[in-house]
């Protein structure tokens, strides 16, 4: 199975602040692979797909991007709204799992 | 609008099955493949597998091969899984994924709101 990292596991940001988060792969996912936003008790809510496509509604502070098998996710101005556990999912190769999750606190 | 209504809470015996429904709206439900999630608690997610609802077709994680199956209803529009042998580890919460185009690697777009499954 494809193994995928993010980094770092959590994270206390101040509103305003420029949040990365990283989400490399073990082996080569080509752009397959998608970001979510989880609030607690909700479902996971997409922000990102192939890598770096905007889904349709998400702000454009929310940016994805990928150099081989290293993908970040920035978000550029935290906003209060922002908090939440990240998830990055690869859908290149089965089983397509996700990250561990990152998990971002406004400070 | 798009919408995924999933069947309410379970509550099962080791070793029972369980089966969960995902009634869609507002598409065209073939036109779109759909996976299963689950999050145990405080986990991150974990994906199951995913079901064409236009050719029947399946795609199981490795992990869960001959203990789900994947089906729908198209003359309702509703997607079912059901997982038999259930153990205390699958207590979970259970996700309906609709993908964002005909394709199972495109991403889930909306998701269904969860079906707690209790297995003690």
């Amino acid at each position: 199975d494809i193994q995928l990292t993010q980094s770092p596991s959590f994270l206390s940001v101040p509103v305003g602040d420029r949040v990365t988060i990283t989400c490399r792969a073990s082996l080569d996912i080509g752009n397959f692979l998608a970001w979510f936003q989880q609030k607690p008790g909700k479902a996971p809510n997409l922000l990102i797909y192939a890598a770096s496509t905007l889904q349709i509604g998400v702000p454009s502070r929310f940016r994805g991007s990928a150099s081989g098998t290293e993908f970040t996710l920035t978000i550029s101005g935290l906003q209060p709204e922002d908090f939440g556990t990240y998830y990055c999912q690869q859908l290149n190769t089965y089983p397509f799992n996700f990250g561990p999750g990152t998990k971002v606190e406004i400070k | 609008q798009v919408q995924l209504v999933q069947s309410g809470a379970e509550m099962k015996k080791t070793g029972d099955s369980v089966k969960i429904s995902c009634k869609t709206s507002g598409y065209t439900f073939t036109d779109y493949y759909m996976h299963w999630v689950r999050q145990a608690p405080g986990q991150g997610p974990e994906w199951m597998g995913w079901f064409n609802p236009n050719s029947g077709g399946t795609r199981y994680a490795q992990k869960f091969q001959g203990r789900i199956t994947m089906t729908s209803d198209t003359s309702i529009t509703t997607a079912y899984l059901e997982v038999t042998s259930l153990r205390s580890d699958d207590t979970a919460i259970y996700y309906c994924v609709k993908m964002l185009a005909y394709n199972p690697r495109a991403g889930g777009d909306y998701w269904g709101q969860g079906t707690q499954v209790t297995v003690s």
